[in-house]
Order: structure tokens, then sequence, then C-alpha cells
């Protein structure tokens, strides 16, 4: 298993542009989330979705949207990049559940907007 | 206030000492805490997780809460060089239609020197 994975691991954007951020999982989870990480503010939650064809808002979701058009797949989108949105991405998935089941981690996605 | 406390550091210690990484919450519905260490570069994995009070021991770490202070902490004992990464406190949050949220702290940079 490969677990939780993320596509790009890094890309430079330039102010106004969009990009498309992926996240995969194979353990066939219910819940999955987008974080952003920066320092000293730990992780954020951006958006989340509780099943295939549903999303939800959370901490921070201005200026991104989200979809899960299949149950593995999990899509971040900035349809205008600023240099606020300059941070480290993670996607987490979690089977449905107890509050103790853990969410499991992708790699990250650096994203550098100048 | 943020509801999940955290000092983040950065913390530095020589091999072998105790260390000793704290989080205080506000919110005392708060049941189950976790925490999560993240290496450079990479997601999340968590760590160890505990439930109400008390104590519970894995190896060298043991995770503490006291629910009457809303204080949590993680004991690394015998540090190693190895222990050297950012760990964050976690918090799954309250309630029927938490669909498995965690509240993060701003995470401790621990750094293990030989």
């Amino acid at each position: 298993n490969a677990g939780v994975t993320q596509t790009p691991k890094f890309r430079v954007l330039k102010t106004g542009q969009s990009m498309t951020l992926l996240c995969a999982q194979d353990m066939n989870h219910e819940y999955m989330y987008w974080y952003r990480q920066d320092p000293g503010m730990g992780l954020r939650l951006i958006h989340y979705s509780v099943g295939e064809g549903t999303t939800a808002k959370g901490e921070v979701p201005d200026g991104y949207n989200v979809s899960r058009l299949k149950k593995q797949n999990f899509l971040l989108g900035l349809e205008s990049a600023a240099p606020s949105q300059t941070s480290v991405y993670f996607c987490a998935s979690k089977a449905a559940g107890g509050r103790k089941e853990t969410q499991y981690f992708g790699p990250g996605t650096r994203l550098l907007v100048l | 206030q943020k509801e999940v406390e955290q000092d983040p550091g950065p913390l530095s210690v020589p091999e072998g000492a105790i260390v000793s990484l704290n989080c205080t919450y506000s919110n005392s519905a708060f049941q189950y805490f976790m925490w999560y260490r993240q290496y450079s570069r990479k997601g999340p994995e968590l760590l160890m997780y505990t439930y109400s009070s008390g104590n519970k021991e894995d190896g060298r770490f043991t995770a503490q809460v006291d629910k009457s202070s809303k204080y949590i902490s993680l004991f690394i004992r015998d540090s190693q060089p190895s222990d050297s990464a950012t760990y964050l406190c976690a918090i799954p949050n309250a309630g029927g239609t938490s669909y498995g949220k965690l509240t993060f702290g701003q995470g401790t940079i621990l750094t293990v020197h030989p």
C-alpha cells in the first residue's frame, strides 16, 4: 500500500496563476482533509470531505476550492494564487469511526507563490 | 485564545536528556489526546494517543493527561538524535459531527544533539 500520496511535491507559481494539488489514498478511507502548515501556526484545516461527492469548509477555506469526485482522490484548487498561500500543504485520510482512529498524512506539497 | 496551545520552541537538548513537551487546551469536552511526530520534510505520523486522564507509556515515550488542569504532556526518556523532529499535540474535536477533525497545537521543534 502506498498510503497517502500527493502530487506535485514542489511547485512555484506567480501571483494570479492557478493550480490543482492532487491527493490519493489507497486505504478506502471515507474521510479526507487538506491542511496548510506555516511556521509557528501548526496545521490548519482548509477543507475536508466525509465521502465521495461531499466537501465542507475548515478553519481557513478562503482562496481554495476542493472536489472529491472519486472516493480515493481529493483535489485542492487555487484559482488565483497569492503570496499568502505560500505554504506546505498536507493531505490526510481517516477511516470513519471513533475519535481515536488516526489520520494518515501524505508527504506534503511545498508551494511558493511569487 | 486558540483551543490548543503549544510552545513552539525550538528546544535543543543533549543526547540522553529527558524531554518534556507540553500543550494546554480550553475545551473541557475533549476526551482523546494525541501526539504526532513530524520529521523534516515529511508528513506527521501518530506517535501516541491517550484517553481521559492518566499516563500511557510506550518504550521511551510517556504521554500524560491532566484533565483538571487541561494540560497534556509528552515525556521522552534517554533522548536520541533520531528523536529530532517536530512534535504536535492534536485533539479530536468533540461532538457527533466532528468527522474526525483534529485541532493541532503549533508544534514544538526538538533537536537532540550528540
